[in-house]
């Protein structure tokens, strides 16, 4: 079964436009990545944010992570038509080094 | 450095038949990952080594997928026989270690089964 659920599950917005993408878990985690898969480069790792943490930033990407609600957001700022791709989070749960992954946001970006 | 190659990058084959996919991970990462992705859905882990050892295979139909991952370098994932419901992307992976490092993926092998 999948642990992360994203929403919305697909997403359109104008290029210069902030997108934010939602994810949510039913069990306690170690840590929580985000993924995003186009066809071009494939499946590729964008940011990590362990269980202690609770904010995290890379670029123009900005990760939260509540572990009292179970759930984390992505939000990709000033967006381009490049980041147009599907957005995963995956749980890593405690005592496992397991990924698990969510069935993923569609995001498009219009120019 | 290289990423993750995996070969081939489409296969088609009846139900029923054979295949085998190959994977070479980024040099120096002990832990590797076979992925299976059904279109629409996130990636299933099925397989994870570390070096040539396995240590989880829990989500791996043993009845008709076998996978090794031979020195502890390339792997190789089969399915014998197959069915229409493997037809998907098959995802390898590595990682320097399977604790907590982030997860380097290939191309990825889109299977049809007809």
């Amino acid at each position: 079964s999948q642990q992360g659920e994203e929403d919305p599950q697909a997403l359109s917005i104008q290029e210069g436009e902030n997108a934010t993408m939602n994810c949510s878990y039913k069990t306690s985690i170690n840590n929580l990545q985000w993924y995003r898969q186009n066809s071009g480069r494939g499946l590729v790792h964008l940011i990590l944010i362990r269980s202690n943490e609770r904010e995290k930033h890379s670029g123009r990407l900005r990760v939260t992570l509540d572990t009292s609600k179970k759930s984390s957001s992505l939000l990709i700022t000033a967006s381009r038509a490049a980041d147009t791709a599907s957005y995963f989070c995956a749980t890593s749960g405690a005592g496992s080094y397991q990924l698990t992954f969510g069935k993923g946001t569609k995001l498009s970006v219009i120019p | 450095e290289a990423g993750v190659a995996q070969s081939p990058r489409y296969k088609i084959i009846e139900k029923r038949q054979s295949v085998a996919f190959w994977c070479n991970p980024i040099s120096g990462h002990a832990t590797l990952y076979w992925y299976q992705q059904i279109l629409g859905q996130g990636p299933k882990l099925l397989i994870q080594f570390q070096n040539n050892g396995v240590v989880d295979d829990s989500q791996l139909p043993k009845d008709r997928f076998s996978a090794e991952r031979l020195k502890g370098v390339d792997s190789t994932l089969k399915i014998q026989p197959a069915k229409l419901e493997d037809s998907a992307v098959y995802l390898c992976a590595s990682s320097l270690d399977y604790s907590l490092y982030e997860q380097y993926f290939g191309p990825g092998t889109r299977l049809t089964v007809t």
